[in-house]
This record gives C-alpha cells, sequence and structure tokens, in this order.
C-alpha cells in the first residue's frame, strides 16, 4: 500500500501571498489530519478532515483553511502569508481519526 | 498550561545504553502516541496506548492512566535510534491531538 503522499515538499512563497498545499492519504483512510511543526512551537493541530467535512479545528486564524474531496484527498490553503507561517507541514491519514495516524514527509514553506 | 510535558528534552546516550524518556499529562485521553521523527522531517508512530504496555522489537512503551504518566524505553540503543521522539494524547472529545515539545536523542557509537 502506497504511503501517504504530499505535494510540493518544498516551497518559497512572499509574504501576502497564498499558498495551496496537497495531501493523499492511504487508499481507505477516510480521516485526514493537518499539522503545523514550527521549532519555537513543536507540532501544532490545525484542523482534521473525515468524509469531506471539517470535524476538528485547531487554534489558528481563519487565514488557515482546508477542504477534502471525495477521494479523501485533501488540500489546506494559507492565505496572505506571513513570515510566521514559515514551517513544516504534515499530514496524516487514519482510517477512522482515531486509529494510529501515518504521517506524510511533510511540506516545508518558507516565506519571505 | 502545556497538557503533555516531555523529559528530557535533550539526551545523549553511548550505544547500547537503556534509555527511558517521560510523558506526563494534565487531561483526561483517549489513547496516548508515541512518535519518531528522523532529520528531515518524517514522522513514523512507534505506539498507540491507552493501558498497560507495549513491545516492539528493543522499544517499550508503558502508560499509567491513574498517573496520567507514560515512558518510552530504547533497550540496547543504538546510533540508528538517533531521533526526534514525540508523546502525543488523543482526546476522543473533539477528535484532538496534543503534542509534547520532543525529546531530542544522540546516541554516540
Amino acid at each position: 500500500k502506497a504511503g501517504v503522499t504530499q505535494t510540493p515538499r518544498y516551497l518559497i512563497k512572499t509574504r501576502g501571498q497564498q499558498v495551496t498545499l496537497s495531501c493523499s492519504p492511504i487508499s481507505g483512510h477516510r480521516s485526514v489530519s493537518w499539522y503545523q511543526q514550527t521549532p519555537g512551537q513543536g507540532l501544532q493541530f490545525l484542523f482534521e478532515y473525515f468524509s469531506e467535512t471539517q470535524r476538528n479545528k485547531g487554534n489558528f486564524p481563519g487565514r488557515f483553511s482546508g477542504r477534502q474531496f471525495s477521494n479523501s484527498r485533501s488540500e489546506m490553503n494559507v492565505s496572505t502569508l506571513e513570515l510566521g507561517d514559515s514551517a513544516l507541514y504534515l499530514c496524516a491519514s487514519s482510517l477512522m481519526g482515531y486509529n494510529e495516524q501515518f504521517f506524510g514527509p511533510g511540506t516545508r514553506l518558507t516565506v519571505l | 498550561k502545556n497538557e503533555v510535558e516531555q523529559s528530557p528534552q535533550n539526551l545523549t546516550a553511548q550505544e547500547g545504553e537503556f534509555i527511558t524518556i517521560n510523558c506526563s499529562y494534565s487531561v483526561g485521553i483517549s489513547a496516548l502516541h508515541w512518535l519518531q521523527q528522523h532529520p528531515g522531517g518524517g514522522i513514523v508512530s512507534l505506539f498507540m496506548l491507552s493501558s498497560g504496555k507495549k513491545k516492539h522489537g528493543r522499544l517499550i512503551a508503558t502508560i499509567n492512566i491513574q498517573e496520567k504518566h507514560s515512558s518510552l524505553h530504547i533497550t540496547a540503543s543504538h546510533p540508528r535510534d538517533s531521533a526526534v521522539y514525540i508523546c502525543s494524547l488523543h482526546r476522543g472529545t473533539g477528535n484532538q491531538f496534543y503534542f509534547g515539545t520532543g525529546t531530542s536523542l544522540t546516541v554516540i557509537p
């Protein structure tokens, strides 16, 4: 079975731009969660999607949004990028959300 | 206030040593996960625990629900064990995950 894939792996943007990151879960997994990892804050939960619905959301501003498609693939979008958004963005998939999570390799976003 | 506290933050060990990483938490949980992150970013889930003890190869994870404490042990440590180990809580309510700040382990040959 193929693992979780994320595209792109690296991204450089400038302040004010917007960005869309993509995550393809393991086949059969219905839950996709997104996380932000920075040296200062560590791993932080962004949101979780299950069957095309946002089921849970972390404490991030509205500039961070996401969606999930019928094939369980998920995208997250960050608008009006700030320098502080530079981070590793990880997605993880699981069967139902409360099972073991399988992480993708991450997208490293640099905002200049 | 951080719901999850890990110790130590950094750990250097000689190859072959027995290693213990601790995780204490302050909220009710449905499960606790131990994650391993190698340089470069990839995260692997090592264990998911809701009670008792699990063993996989040289790795052992235990959890005491009453004391809200979990430990990850590595027996006969090896340089390839060098990584960051992260404790993660799963709260059934809201299906959210909370993370410790991680323990950076370096095993010297």
